[in-house]
């Protein structure tokens, strides 16, 4: 089956400092999104961007699907942005069944 | 806003007992599915519904059953609870594609814990 990695698996920053988190997949996919899991386990949907840019705000992401990899931008960081950023796909057929990654742990330190 | 809510945010049951976890969307939505998490393993698919009375196995089906008789509603059975089963249990849903992916939103999740 599809492989999801991500690096780095932690990471720790100063308050205002800039990061950029990678997801690489092994085959082609026709969905992937980008989530960050707050402290009491809701994964909150950042992107949704199988192929592309986009930007919200502080954070932006970049999949270049045919090259299988996704990046995620996170500039100006704050406390509130700690947590566990994860990358997942979902590749063939009409389920849309979502791969995760193992997670990047970012801890945003004032 | 999509909305996916899920009936308790922590639940303690006994060894034995037979378990209900409730999902429900309000965005018309075809497909539902029940993933679980725990530490070092991540997020693991256990079932999944396209449509009314529809599922299909995930990748850890065993000790687990599900529902769906009405299209916003997607529960997942334990039918005798184990210890093993403890875990945080995450439902989402998403438009069925026509050959494409679309986006999936996830619950608050329940954290379970057997007994």
């Amino acid at each position: 089956g599809i492989q999801v990695e991500q690096s780095p698996p932690d990471l720790i920053l100063q308050e205002g400092a800039n990061s950029t988190l990678r997801c690489n997949f092994s085959d082609s996919v026709n969905n992937l999104q980008w989530f960050h899991q707050n402290p009491w386990g809701q994964l909150i949907n950042l992107f949704y961007i199988p192929s592309g840019t986009k930007q919200n705000g502080r954070l932006s992401a970049t999949t270049v699907a045919t090259e299988r990899y996704s990046l995620l931008y996170i500039s100006s960081s704050q406390t509130t942005d700690s947590g566990v950023y994860f990358c997942a796909v979902a590749y063939g057929g009409a389920t849309n069944k979502l791969i995760f990654g193992t997670g990047t742990l970012l801890a945003v330190q004032p | 806003d999509v909305k996916v809510t899920q009936s308790s945010r922590y639940l303690v049951k006994r060894t034995g007992e037979k378990v209900f976890l409730e999902c429900v969307q309000d965005m018309d939505h075809e497909n539902m599915f029940w993933y679980r998490q725990d530490p070092g393993l991540g997020l693991r698919l256990i079932y999944f519904s396209y449509d009314v009375k529809m599922k299909e196995k995930g990748d850890i089906p065993e000790g687990y059953s599900v529902s769906r008789e009405k299209k916003e509603r997607f529960s997942l059975i334990l039918e005798s609870a184990s210890t093993n089963q403890t875990s945080m249990y995450l439902c989402a849903s998403s438009l069925r594609p026509g050959g494409g992916g679309y986006e999936q939103y996830f619950g608050p999740g329940t954290r379970l814990t057997v007994t």
